[in-house]
Formats: structure tokens, C-alpha cells, sequence
């Protein structure tokens, strides 16, 4: 099993670039999330999926959209980069429980952007 | 809305000195506990979990941690830490929905 891969690795974008982020899992997990992680801000919930078709917002969403057309795809999009989404963007993905929470998150090895 | 709290933000130690992280957290229901890693350049991996039972958790790499409900605190806890221990935990707290919400971390530094 590859877990959850993530690709690309690295980028640099120009401001008002745009770029989707690709986030994979093969062990048929209900959820996928997306984060942000920042020095000194722990990780920050960007947007997350309970299911194939579906999305919601996290704590940052601004800036972002995602998709999840397939059970083992999410993606992160940046429509007009900025500054300001210069990060290390993580996807993760979890099993779900039966009363709708989750279990443990697996962790992606991340994206590094920088927005210039 | 559900919050986590790690007091320490670095933490620095020398070899087999013993580790303590805190960890508290502000809901009163029913919650599901995780402590992760984070070693230099990577990405968050799982160290130790609680979702019921012995609320003494025993994880990897010697690691363990205590769920005190009355305390609202999940602490994690090594008896002699190692070199290669220098990395970023982050507790996270599960109260019931599909997301996890994350500490901002502490950073622990090992020195040999």
C-alpha cells in the first residue's frame, strides 16, 4: 500500500497563479482532508470530504476550493494565488466510525508552496 | 467550539531525561485522543491513540499517555527520551464529528 501521496512535492508559484493540488489514498477511507501548516500555527483545517461527492469547509477555506470526484482523489485548488498561501499543505484521510466521527488520520508527506 | 491547548511550546532536554507534554483540551462529552509526530522535514505520523477503555495508552517508540477526564487533559509521557526523539507532537481531539482539532504543537528538542 502507497498510503496517501501526494503530488507535487514542491512548487513555485507567481501571484495570480493557479494550480491544483493532487492528494491520493488506497486504503478506501470515507474522509479526506486538506491542512495547512504554518511555523508557530499547528496544523489548520483548510476544506475536508465525508464522501465522494461531497465537501466542507474547515477553519481557513478562503482562498481554496476542492474536489472529490472519486473515493480516492481530493484535490486543492488555487484559483489566484497570493502570498499568503505560502505553506506546507497536507492531505490526510481517516476511516470513519459509526456514529460519523473519525478514526485516526493518515498523513500525506506533503506539499511545499511558495507564492512569490 | 472545541479547542486544544499544549502548554509548552519548546521543551528542550538532555538524553535519558524523562519527558512530559501537555495536553488539555475543552470539550466535556465524549472525546477520542491522539498524540502525533512530526520529525524534521516530514510529514505527521500516529504515536499513540484513546478512544476508550484503560485510559493509560501505550504507543510507539516507548511512548504512553494518560486520559484524565476530570482534568480534561491527555499527557504524553516518556520515561527517557532519546536523540532521535527531537521532533514536533501535536495532540488532536476528536469530539464526535469527522475532523480532528489539532494543538499548535511543542517542539522538543533532545540534546545528546
Amino acid at each position: 500500500n502507497a498510503g496517501v501521496t501526494q503530488t507535487p512535492k514542491f512548487r513555485v508559484l507567481k501571484t495570480g497563479q493557479s494550480m491544483t493540488l493532487l492528494c491520493a489514498q488506497d486504503m478506501n477511507h470515507e474522509y479526506m482532508y486538506w491542512y495547512r501548516q504554518d511555523p508557530g500555527m499547528g496544523l489548520r483545517l483548510i476544506h475536508y470530504s465525508v464522501g465522494e461527492g461531497t465537501t466542507a469547509k474547515g477553519e481557513v477555506p478562503d482562498g481554496y476550493n476542492v474536489s472529490r470526484l472519486k473515493k480516492q482523489n481530493f484535490l486543492l485548488g488555487l484559483e489566484s494565488a497570493a502570498p499568503s498561501q505560502t505553506s506546507v499543505y497536507f492531505c490526510a484521510s481517516s476511516y470513519s466510525r459509526k456514529d460519523g466521527s473519525s478514526y485516526e488520520q493518515y498523513f500525506g508527506p506533503g506539499t511545499r508552496l511558495t507564492v512569490t | 467550539a472545541q479547542s486544544v491547548s499544549q502548554h509548552n511550546h519548546h521543551v528542550i532536554l538532555s538524553e535519558a531525561a524523562s519527558l512530559e507534554l501537555g495536553c488539555n483540551y475543552s470539550y466535556g462529552g465524549t472525546v477520542n485522543l491522539f498524540w502525533y509526530v512530526q520529525y524534521p522535514g516530514q510529514h505527521l505520523q500516529l504515536l499513540l491513540k484513546y478512544f476508550s477503555g484503560d485510559p493509560l495508552v501505550k504507543g510507539i517508540k516507548g511512548f504512553e499517555a494518560e486520559f484524565i477526564k476530570s482534568k480534561f487533559s491527555f499527557n504524553l509521557r516518556k520515561p527517557s527520551v532519546q536523540w532521535s526523539d527531537t521532533a514536533e507532537y501535536f495532540c488532536a481531539v476528536n469530539s464526535g464529528y469527522s475532523t480532528l482539532t489539532f494543538g499548535k504543537g511543542t517542539m522538543l528538542l533532545v540534546s545528546p
